[in-house]
């Protein structure tokens, strides 16, 4: 979607390492979500941030929401093998919803 | 065990051929969605259905019809496919549209031949 930009687009890490996938929306943000695809399959909710400034984590990924930028950032700490998919940021606008292009994640033990 | 299925998860069919791929959910959502996946295009919606016998266009609906007579189906119905509406279907749902989660089925891979 054009509504919504990630970077990087692909990621390469090795396990351990930590690691940011940025989004960035062209229009205001109201709330932003973030989801994991393993390749191919159905996607999995991480997190949803509603408010600038919001920070939230789930073991060991926190994603923030940065209002005034209009962007949200995923990090994940320590990543391992099971982190490894895509990562698609997301978000309404009015009723519709849009996807970011996905940051493709690969992490090697 | 709260779900979102898709059936089938597999079809290749042949162009101009009528086919419908349905999607349940069991969790009393009042926002469905279908969307579909393209490798450089990503995920997009194709209609959205905020309760029974509402339903809208998302960014990608030619080519689509849905329909919502019961709060828990949501068919994607493709009158005459075509080769350009092989890709990934996902449908989804979510408690109501906006500042809700949405609830992923597993997809449904399509091929037209």
């Amino acid at each position: 979607s054009q509504e919504l930009e990630q970077s990087p687009q692909s990621l390469i890490v090795q396990e351990g390492k930590n690691l940011t996938i940025n989004c960035t929306s062209s229009k205001t943000l109201y709330g932003l979500y973030w989801y994991k695809q393993k390749y191919g399959e159905g996607l999995i909710f991480l997190m949803m941030l509603q408010k600038g400034g919001e920070e939230k984590s789930h073991e060991k990924i926190t994603a923030k929401l940065d209002e005034k930028k209009q962007q949200s950032s995923l990090h994940i700490t320590a990543s391992q093998p099971s982190h490894a998919g895509i990562y698609l940021c997301g978000k309404y606008n009015f009723n519709k919803f849009y996807f970011g292009s996905g940051t493709k994640l690969n992490v090697k033990p | 065990e709260a779900q979102v299925t898709q059936n089938p998860r597999y079809l290749i069919t042949v162009t101009g051929k009528k086919l419908t791929v349905t999607c349940s959910q069991n969790m009393n959502h009042e926002y469905m969605s279908w969307y579909r996946q393209d490798p450089g295009l990503g995920l997009r919606q194709i209609y959205y259905s905020m309760n029974v016998e509402v339903t809208d266009k998302g960014d990608v609906p030619e080519g689509y019809k849905v329909s919502r007579k019961e709060k828990r189906n949501f068919p994607l119905i493709l009158e005459s496919p075509s080769p350009n509406q092989t890709s990934l279907y996902f449908c989804a749902s979510s408690l109501a549209g906006v500042y809700n989660e949405q609830f992923f089925g597993p997809g449904t891979r399509l091929t037209v031949l």
